[in-house]
């Protein structure tokens, strides 16, 4: 099993739809998540961390199941912008500068 | 303005070569890191740092040189022993007791 597992995708929605994507991991006591955004030939940049609690930015939710091993981002009102590949994040160890293991991404298209 | 610099942009080098890649923060983190991207894969970890005048090898060092003498730097150097060197790479830093990386915009090299 890999250490983080994306489904690729493609998602390909329409204006306005709601999206969700999955990823899960194997490590049961990572402690730290991330969802990272990469546009096309791009460097990834931080959509938002994932706490346990779950949390909120604008349009997109993070959720954390640690029972069940596995984050979620939802995506609501989708807009054409969005459209890039999202990399899940996973760290082993909290707050130590430790290696963060990278999911393949998932990849969004927003269609008019 | 506060960031994270990676130069040249594009590089382009002969087969056998030497190529060193610069990266230079001026955010007053205390660990930075190499990755490396190829079309289609996750980013893959090279080297790290996390503290100056000292790193350590991630994943996929073989071919790769790095030093930290500078708070502020952590070039990578592109050896002649790296199999296949042509890729876009990625340099991040982070701050001091968080998990969080944050990324330049990358360098895409090319060789020959």
């Amino acid at each position: 099993r890999k250490e983080v597992e994306q489904d690729p995708g493609p998602f390909n929605v329409p204006e306005g739809a709601t999206v969700a994507f999955n990823c899960t991991y194997s490590n049961s006591a990572s402690q730290s998540f991330f969802w990272y955004r990469q546009d096309c030939r791009k460097e990834p940049k931080l959509l938002m961390s994932v706490y346990s609690s779950g949390n909120e930015d604008g349009r997109f939710t993070a959720q954390l199941n640690r029972a069940s091993q596995y984050i979620s981002l939802l995506i609501r009102d989708s807009k054409l912008s969005d459209s890039a590949t999202y990399l899940c994040v996973v760290a082993p160890n909290a707050g130590n500068n430790r290696k963060l293991i990278w999911g393949l991404g998932t990849s969004l298209g927003v269609n008019p | 303005d506060g960031g994270i610099t990676q130069s040249p942009k594009y590089l382009f080098r002969k087969e056998g070569q030497n190529v060193t890649l610069s990266c230079e923060q001026n955010l007053n983190h205390d660990a930075m890191y190499w990755y490396r991207q190829d079309p289609g894969q996750g980013l893959r970890l090279i080297y790290y740092s996390q503290i100056v005048n000292d790193f350590q090898k991630g994943d996929i060092a073989e071919g790769y040189s790095v030093s930290r003498e500078k708070k502020e730097s952590f070039p990578l150097t592109v050896t002649s022993a790296q199999k296949n060197p042509t890729a876009f790479y990625l340099c991040a830093s982070s701050p001091s007791n968080t998990d969080t990386q944050y990324f330049g915009p990358g360098t895409r090299l090319t060789v020959l």
